[in-house]
């Protein structure tokens, strides 16, 4: 079946420390998104990625990279500079720009999250 | 950007209706869209609108109005296990981006 995968579910963090989350999807999506979600609280975007080698800063992008070199894959680094890392993050993806002109529904497919934590 | 606004947190009697509002400001819609969360867990799709008007999927119906910049999540026959958070997210025509609203939390009550 076709789906988002992420991993790790669970991630501990240093100090001073990089991190890598990895999100692959096998549904052809063109476009990826990482979003971070904490307590009580609704989604930010992170980073999205419309294209391979291509991606914009999201509303808190500060702390974070991410890179697309392949369509099925967009790993986000939480870097040392992200003071406050710890929370739940979600990656998701969609059809591309060019569904627009296409009638049916267009939902974000969501991976099951990593929840990361600071040691 | 986008400003997007939902009632904080709900509650309702087992067997009873529902209604989640949702207000919306987007520079260019293209789609309004209803998610459920439960608690640590990745939120699943519940319904869609593009059109104004009222979408039945089951217990599930969603409505849009776009002069309005409204929508609602309406919840029948509700059941224990429709405790959760309900997301409104807005997609946005230029960037293709969706806007999340901060989540209903709703509780059933027996």
């Amino acid at each position: 079946d076709g789906g988002i995968t992420q991993s790790p579910k669970y991630l501990f963090r240093k100090e001073g420390q990089n991190v890598t989350l990895s999100c692959e999807q096998n549904l052809n999506h063109d476009a990826m998104y990482w979003y971070r979600q904490d307590p009580g609280q609704g989604l930010r975007l992170i980073y999205y990625s419309q294209i391979v080698n291509d991606f914009q800063k999201g509303d808190i992008a500060e702390g974070y990279s991410v890179s697309r070199e392949k369509k099925e894959s967009f790993p986000l680094t939480v870097t040392s500079a992200q003071k406050n890392p710890t929370a739940f993050y979600l990656c998701a993806s969609s059809i591309g720009r060019g569904g627009f002109s296409q009638k049916r529904y267009q939902p974000q497919h969501f991976g099951d999250g990593t929840r990361l934590s600071i040691l | 950007g986008q400003n997007i606004d939902q009632p904080t947190e709900m509650t309702a009697t087992e067997g009873a209706i529902v209604q989640i509002n949702c207000t919306y400001q987007t520079s260019g819609f293209n789609g309004l869209f209803w998610y459920q969360q439960h608690a640590g867990e990745a939120p699943t799709f519940l319904s869609y609108n593009v059109l104004d008007g009222l979408e039945e999927k089951g217990r599930f119906s969603s409505f849009l109005s776009r002069s309005k910049g409204y929508s609602y999540l309406l919840l029948k026959e509700l059941q224990m296990k429709d405790s959760a958070s309900y997301l409104c997210a807005v997609r946005e025509t230029t960037g293709n981006q969706f806007y999340f609203g901060t989540g209903t939390s709703l509780t059933v009550i027996p």
